[in-house]
């Protein structure tokens, strides 16, 4: 059971560039999110989907796009990469049903040059 | 604001050398109190969730415990393997499906 697959693990990208960070859960999960986890920071949330056909923004959602493509899948996409977006992403699911106990993703390390 | 103060930031044990962990947080109507492990490299992986002032959990070496303004997760007789960061997070009843995390304790257990 593989849980929740992110892709790619790694990535360089230069500023102005632009990149897409997949993520697809198959644990038939409700609700998707996007998170960015910097030094000190904790956990912050960028883009969350409470169920397929809806997203919102979270605490931390400039320069970023979101895309929920169905059931399982989740997208982020940094139309235009600044350093300051070098961070860790993680992607999470959680079934939606009331509190929220999460499951992550390996997290994508993206540092922006 | 919701908010969430955990420290210390970080704790070096010896095995078996008891110790706990603190999550300060401030939140208008506590829904659920969690609580994450996460290994280097890795994504958090959860642990409990606690949803009242007087609430336990336990596994294992770990027990994690709620007040009105603190939880405290408790590691008996810790281990090596019990080396990673902790991770507490909050979520609110008017934060719908979020969660407000804190910056996590680095836990390193020495044999």
């Amino acid at each position: 059971n593989a849980g929740v697959t992110q892709t790619p693990k790694f990535q360089v990208l230069k500023t102005g560039q632009s990149m897409t960070l997949q993520c697809a859960q198959d644990m038939n999960h409700n609700s998707m999110y996007w998170y960015r986890q910097d030094p000190g920071m904790g956990l912050r949330l960028i883009y969350y989907s409470a169920s397929e056909g809806t997203t919102d923004k979270g605490e931390v959602p400039n320069g970023y796009n979101v895309s929920r493509l169905n059931k399982r899948e989740f997208s982020l996409r940094l139309e235009s990469a600044a350093p300051s977006q070098t961070s860790v992403y993680f992607c999470a699911s959680s079934e939606g049903a009331g509190t929220e106990k999460l499951f992550f993703g390996s997290g994508t390390q993206l540092s922006v040059l | 604001e919701d908010q969430v103060t955990q420290s210390p930031e970080a704790l070096r044990l010896q095995e078996g050398e008891s110790s706990s962990l603190n999550c300060s947080y401030t939140v208008s109507g506590l829904r659920g109190l969690f609580w994450y492990r996460q290994d280097p490299g890795k994504g958090p992986e959860f642990l409990f969730t606690l949803y009242s002032a007087g609430e336990e959990k336990e596994k294992e070496r770990l027990k994690a415990t709620l007040t009105k303004k603190e939880s405290f997760l408790h590691i008996t007789a810790p281990k090596p393997e019990d080396s990673a960061t902790y991770l507490c997070a909050v979520q609110a009843w008017a934060a719908g499906n979020k969660l407000t995390f804190g910056g996590g304790t680095r836990v390193l257990v020495k044999p």
